[in-house]
């Protein structure tokens, strides 16, 4: 069974910082990963999509990065704003179109 | 605009009760998923459905069942068999099985 872990849990940093944030798998059979946001009470925001023959997707301030062989993902976000302030979650398919198995997310806070 | 729209936002429950979940696509996508969030757990898959009248149970389907008589629409409903049902209810939607999942805004489903 797919199990998806995500480090850390938690994590506050300067504005303007970069940082990582990191997403591990066990079963490394996926056909791509996906990168969401969650603003509280809120549904999710879809960041970045990386398919499994990709080491690498860009979008703004954001790169993802993906290793199917050592069952890794990263998450870079450049020059950290107050607004980046959410928590990020990773999804891989849990086998064709059959849903997504979720981690359980960082919380980043970004103090102005 | 596209987009996934769930409703209520808010949903309270008595004992012994069934309460529906609206989700409403018009994104034109085929794949439509529940999903389950619980504070300190990752998100967990209820049902999906990859075509108008076809579903299946994903990880944690009892006390729960859907319908998908519509391509836009797949509401979820949460029966009295459901022991535990507070929770945020997120709905999202897909084009297909390698392409992003989109989620609404959710419900929250407490108990009177």
């Amino acid at each position: 069974k797919q199990e998806v872990t995500q480090i850390p849990a938690a994590l506050s940093v300067p504005e303007g910082e970069n940082l990582v944030l990191n997403c591990s798998f066990t079963d490394s059979a996926i056909y791509n990963l996906q990168w969401f946001r969650q603003d509280p009470g809120k549904g999710l925001t879809s960041l970045l999509l990386i398919q499994s023959s990709q080491r690498e997707q860009t979008s703004g301030r954001l790169n993802a990065s993906l290793d199917k062989s050592s069952g890794r993902s990263t998450l870079y976000i450049a020059a950290s704003q107050p607004g980046d302030s959410a928590t990020y979650l990773c999804a891989v398919p849990r086998g064709g179109a059959d849903g997504l198995t979720f981690g359980k997310g960082t919380h980043l806070i970004i103090q102005p | 605009d596209g987009g996934i729209t769930q409703s209520p936002k808010y949903l309270f429950r008595k004992e012994g009760q069934n309460v529906t979940l609206s989700c409403e696509q018009n994104l034109n996508h085929d794949a439509m998923y529940w999903y389950r969030q619980d504070p300190g757990q990752g998100l967990r898959l209820i049902y999906y459905s990859q075509i108008v009248n076809d579903f299946q149970k994903g990880d944690i389907a009892e006390g729960y069942s859907v319908s998908r008589e519509k391509k836009e629409s797949f509401p979820l409903t949460v029966t009295s068999a459901q022991k535990n049902p507070t929770a945020f209810y997120l709905c999202a939607s897909s084009r297909g099985w390698n392409q992003p999942q989109h989620f609404g805004d959710g419900t929250r489903l407490s108990i009177l």
